[in-house]
């Protein structure tokens, strides 16, 4: 998606490992939402930012942390990654109007 | 409180036929309400959003129905075509640039 971008697009790892996921934007936006989506469970947020240094925990934390040190760059970290943390990790952003969230393409991350 | 529940969870329409997806919420301080549609692989996109103040919202093919009384809304995709199939997700805020909380989602299949 434009203006948004994930990395890796796909990654597998072993249990026990740390694991960060990187989001990048390039509109400028204040808002930064980090999402996992799991079948039957939808779209659940994980930790959003309202700024730089400016974060906060969602539904579904634990086990994650964050990190903005810069506009343009949202991290998702797995301090120690386990199997129930496999899922697709959606970056979302934020920005003014009525236009609601621009979504990355994705994460997919499988925990073994 | 927080909760958007959305039915049905799936959901199979000819070719030409209405799609109809509801949702209901309890948090009356919710006032925006946006629906994002997901293609395989794909971050979901926004398709259209209401506001509590307008009981219907057109755009093309799809509309919104909104009951504030009942605390429902419901998405109609009139003519629908296979390019509809995908996910979609009804979810709501209390504040356009806060956190959106998403329904569970509903896979529709249109059939050809």
């Amino acid at each position: 998606d434009a203006g948004i971008t994930q990395s890796p697009r796909h990654k597998v790892t072993e249990t026990g490992t740390p694991v960060t996921l990187r989001c990048h934007q390039t509109e400028n936006h204040r808002y930064m939402y980090w999402y996992r989506q799991d079948p039957g469970h939808g779209l659940r947020l994980i930790h959003y930012s309202y700024g730089v240094k400016d974060t906060d925990k969602g539904e579904v934390s634990d086990g994650y942390s964050v990190s903005r040190s810069k506009t343009e760059d949202f991290l998702l970290t797995l301090e120690s990654a386990t199997s129930s943390q496999t899922s697709v990790y959606f970056c979302a952003i934020s920005g003014q109007g009525d236009n609601g969230y621009t979504f990355g393409s994705g994460t997919r991350l499988t925990v073994v | 409180q927080q909760q958007v529940k959305q039915s049905p969870q799936s959901l199979i329409v000819q070719k030409g036929g209405i799609s109809i997806i509801n949702c209901a919420y309890e948090n009356t301080a919710f006032d925006y309400f946006p629906w994002y549609q997901q293609f395989p692989g794909k971050g979901p996109a926004l398709l259209i959003a209401i506001r509590p103040d307008v009981s219907e919202k057109k755009e093309g093919r799809f509309t919104i129905s909104f009951n504030k009384s009942a605390k429902q809304f419901s998405l109609h995709i009139m003519d629908s075509q296979p390019g509809d199939s995908a996910t979609y997700f009804c979810a709501a805020t209390m504040n356009r640039d806060d956190k959106i909380i998403f329904g569970k989602g509903t896979r529709l299949h249109i059939l050809p």
